[in-house]
C-alpha cells in the first residue's frame, strides 16, 4: 500500500496569508494525486487533480504543484471560505489512500 | 445535475451486517468507476473500495477484505455496499462518490453520506 503522509496536520492563518500544504507520498504515484477541501459536516470537494489541474469551478488563488513523491497545495492569499480540512489521495494504485489531513484554522 | 444519495446506515451490534445503497442520477451511470469512502467521527477520510463502470473490477482496503462486499447494478443506477463482521471501528460516515479517467480517478461528485453505529 502508498502510503500519504501530509504535512502539517494543522495550521493556523489569517486572510490574506499564502499558505501551503505538503504531501509525500510512500513511493512514486507520478502525477496521479488528487487534492479536496472539507467543510464540517460536508462532504469533499475536488479541488485539484493530477497533481496540478484546476478542477473546474475551482478559484485560481488555489494551485498544486509536484510530481513522483512530493506535491504542494498552495492557497496564493486565504479567503474566509477557506478555513476546511484538506486532504490528498493517491489514484495511481489501490488502495487508493487519502493523507491524514491538513485543518487550516483562523489565526 | 449529478446527485448521489446513500441510504441504509444505522445502529448495529458488534459482529452484524448492514448493506448501504447509492442511489445515482443525472449522469451515464455505467461510464463511471464508482467508489465508497469512509469517514469516523472526528477522523480523516479513508478509502474503502471501488468498482468499475461494468462491475469487473474491483478493490477493497485491505482492513475491509473478506467482510465488505461492493456492487452495483447499472439497470437501477445504484451501488451497494454490503458490510458483514462489522466492529467497533467500522463506526463511520460512508460517503459513495463517482471517479472518472479524466480527473485521474478523482472523486468530482460525493453523496452527503450515510452513518453506521457499531455499538452493544
Amino acid at each position: 500500500d502508498i502510503q500519504m503522509t501530509q504535512s502539517p496536520s494543522s495550521l493556523s492563518a489569517s486572510v490574506g496569508d499564502r499558505v501551503t500544504i505538503t504531501c509525500r507520498a510512500g513511493q512514486s504515484i507520478d502525477n496521479f494525486l488528487i487534492w479536496y477541501q472539507q467543510k464540517p459536516g460536508k462532504p469533499p470537494k475536488l479541488l485539484i487533480y493530477a497533481a496540478s489541474t484546476l478542477q473546474s469551478g475551482v478559484p485560481s488563488r488555489f494551485s498544486g504543484s509536484g510530481s513522483g513523491t512530493d506535491f504542494i497545495l498552495t492557497i496564493s492569499s486565504l479567503q474566509p471560505e477557506d478555513f476546511a480540512t484538506y486532504f490528498c489521495q493517491q489514484t495511481y494504485s489501490a488502495p487508493r489512500t487519502f493523507g491524514g489531513g491538513t485543518k487550516v484554522e483562523i489565526k | 445535475e449529478v446527485q448521489l444519495v446513500e441510504s441504509g446506515g444505522g445502529l448495529v451490534q458488534p459482529g452484524g451486517s448492514l448493506r448501504l445503497s447509492c442511489a445515482a442520477s443525472g449522469f451515464t451511470f455505467s461510464n463511471y468507476e464508482m467508489n465508497w469512502v469512509r469517514q469516523a467521527p472526528g477522523k480523516g477520510l479513508e478509502w474503502v473500495s471501488y468498482i468499475s463502470g461494468s462491475g469487473s473490477t474491483i478493490y477493497y482496503a485491505d482492513s475491509m477484505k473478506g467482510r465488505f462486499t461492493i456492487s452495483r447494478d447499472n439497470s437501477k443506477n445504484s451501488l451497494y455496499l454490503q458490510l458483514t463482521s462489522l466492529r467497533a471501528e467500522d463506526t463511520a460516515v460512508y460517503y459513495c462518490s463517482r471517479a472518472y479517467s479524466t480527473t485521474w480517478y478523482g472523486l468530482d461528485y460525493w453523496g452527503q453520506g450515510t452513518p453506521v453505529t457499531v455499538s452493544s
